[in-house]
């Protein structure tokens, strides 16, 4: 079974700066990776799948990378609306979650 | 517009079970599966399993494989998951999400609201 790492467990980010969030994947996965948001009381939103594409009305700011084993997602100047959990997934395996609070 | 709706809210004591359900509308229901995925209180996302709805087949996680079943009603747009001798650790929301790509398990893009589950004494 697969197991997805994220890092950090939490990232404190003012509003403006960049967010940089890490899943590791056990073994490759190929491109086989999708990140979701979730805030407190809501189910997750799907953001990126295939790695790197933004789902339907996705802002730019947010971005993701990688493939094999290590991904990224990146948001490029946090708004108020992003400080949330992130997961990421793959399969039937979700990472543990980071979540990104204001600094 | 695609549209999850879950029933509400149960509380159940340990060793009952809970039925959960999840109608679909503004999509072709039998052309998606739908999957379940749990979340206890202040923890992550657990996946419970999934079934096709056009030919009721499943696939559960090996976890709760015996306990949980899943069904469906094609004439409602209706998925049901049902979970069996509840114990404490089962308290937690239950959500419904689509698979975008027809059960490649890659894109989950609409999820129910969720439903919570309390198993109290």
């Amino acid at each position: 079974e697969i197991v997805m790492t994220q890092s950090p467990a939490t990232l404190s980010v003012s509003p403006g700066e960049r967010a940089t969030l890490s899943c590791r994947a056990s073994q490759s996965v190929s491109n086989n990776l999708a990140w979701y948001q979730q805030k407190p009381g809501q189910a997750p939103r799907l953001l990126i799948h295939g790695a790197s594409t933004r789902a339907t009305g996705i802002p730019v700011r947010f971005s993701g990378s990688g493939s094999g084993t290590e991904f990224t997602l990146t948001i490029s100047s946090l708004q108020s609306e992003d400080f949330a959990v992130y997961y990421c997934h793959h399969k039937k395996t979700f990472g543990q979650g980071t979540k990104v609070e204001i600094k | 517009q695609v549209q999850l709706v879950q029933s509400g809210a149960e509380v159940k004591k340990p060793g009952a079970s809970v039925k959960v359900s999840c109608k679909a509308s503004g999509y072709t229901f039998t052309s998606y599966y739908l999957h379940w995925v749990r979340q206890a209180p202040g923890q992550g996302l657990e996946w419970m399993g999934v079934i096709n709805p056009s030919g009721g087949n499943t696939n559960y996680a090996q976890k709760f494989q015996g306990r949980v079943t899943m069904t469906r009603d094609t004439s409602t747009s209706t998925v049901y998951m049902e979970l069996s001798s509840l114990r404490s650790e089962d308290t937690a929301v239950y959500y419904c999400t689509r698979d975008r790509d027809w059960g490649t398990f890659d894109i989950f893009d609409y999820w129910g609201q969720g439903t919570l589950v309390t198993v109290s004494s």
